[in-house]
């Protein structure tokens, strides 16, 4: 099993759609999970932390299940301006070492 | 922009040798990490460096070197690249040495070996 799986898309979805991302994760001992988002050919940006409670910042929301070992992105109302990968990054336990998935590639058409 | 700035851009190297990479962290972090992003895949760990000693490294060869300097600008080195060191290259920088900090990209170095 893949430390780190995400579904690589590509989603391609209307302006105003809700998409939701998963991803499945490999080590139980993992304490930190984020989402971060990757436009083409440019460095990976920080979208949001992901914690247990789930958390919302404005349209995006994330979830978090320990048991299942499953991390979720929800972004509502899709803009054009939302294209771009979104990488589920996880922590490896050790030092500074943090997993990312491939990504999953989001395109959000007129 | 993250204030974290990478150099070079871009890089063409032939198969056998030798390549320095170059990233300035961002002000007050002490923290540097760097990533090996392949086309397709996800950024891979290479290794972090927190006040000048490396403090975790990734699953790659000891032909990745790394150090971290006074002012916690820090340098990639890889010898004798082959063909599959061809990636894009991020430094990321971070205020502390934990799991749970944010991580400000460079922009990146894209290295092709031929």
């Amino acid at each position: 099993r893949k430390e780190v799986e995400q579904d690589p898309g590509p989603f391609n979805v209307p302006e105003g759609a809700t998409v939701a991302f998963n991803c499945t994760y490999s080590n139980s001992a993992s304490q930190s999970f984020f989402w971060y988002r990757q436009d083409c050919r440019k460095e990976p940006k920080l979208l949001m932390s992901v914690y247990s409670s789930g958390n919302e910042d404005g349209r995006f929301t994330a979830q978090l299940n320990r048991a299942s070992q499953y991390i979720s992105l929800l972004i509502r109302d899709s803009k054009l301006s939302d294209s771009a990968t979104y990488l589920c990054v996880v922590d490896g336990g050790s030092q500074g070492n943090l997993i990312f998935g491939k990504g999953t590639k989001l395109s959000v058409k007129p | 922009e993250t204030g974290v700035t990478q150099s070079p851009t871009h890089l063409i190297k032939t198969r056998g040798q030798q390549v320095t990479l170059r990233c300035s962290s961002q002000s007050g972090h002490n923290t540097v990490s760097w990533y090996q992003q392949a086309l397709g895949q996800g950024p891979q760990f290479i290794f972090q460096y927190y006040r000048e000693e490396e403090n975790g490294r990734g699953n790659f060869p000891p032909r990745f070197s790394g150090l971290q300097f006074p002012n916690y600008s820090s340098e990639l080195n890889v010898n004798a690249l082959e063909l599959d060191d061809s990636a894009l290259y991020l430094c990321a920088s971070s205020q502390h040495r934990g799991t749970n900090e944010k991580l400000f990209f460079g922009s990146g170095t894209q290295l092709s070996v031929l």
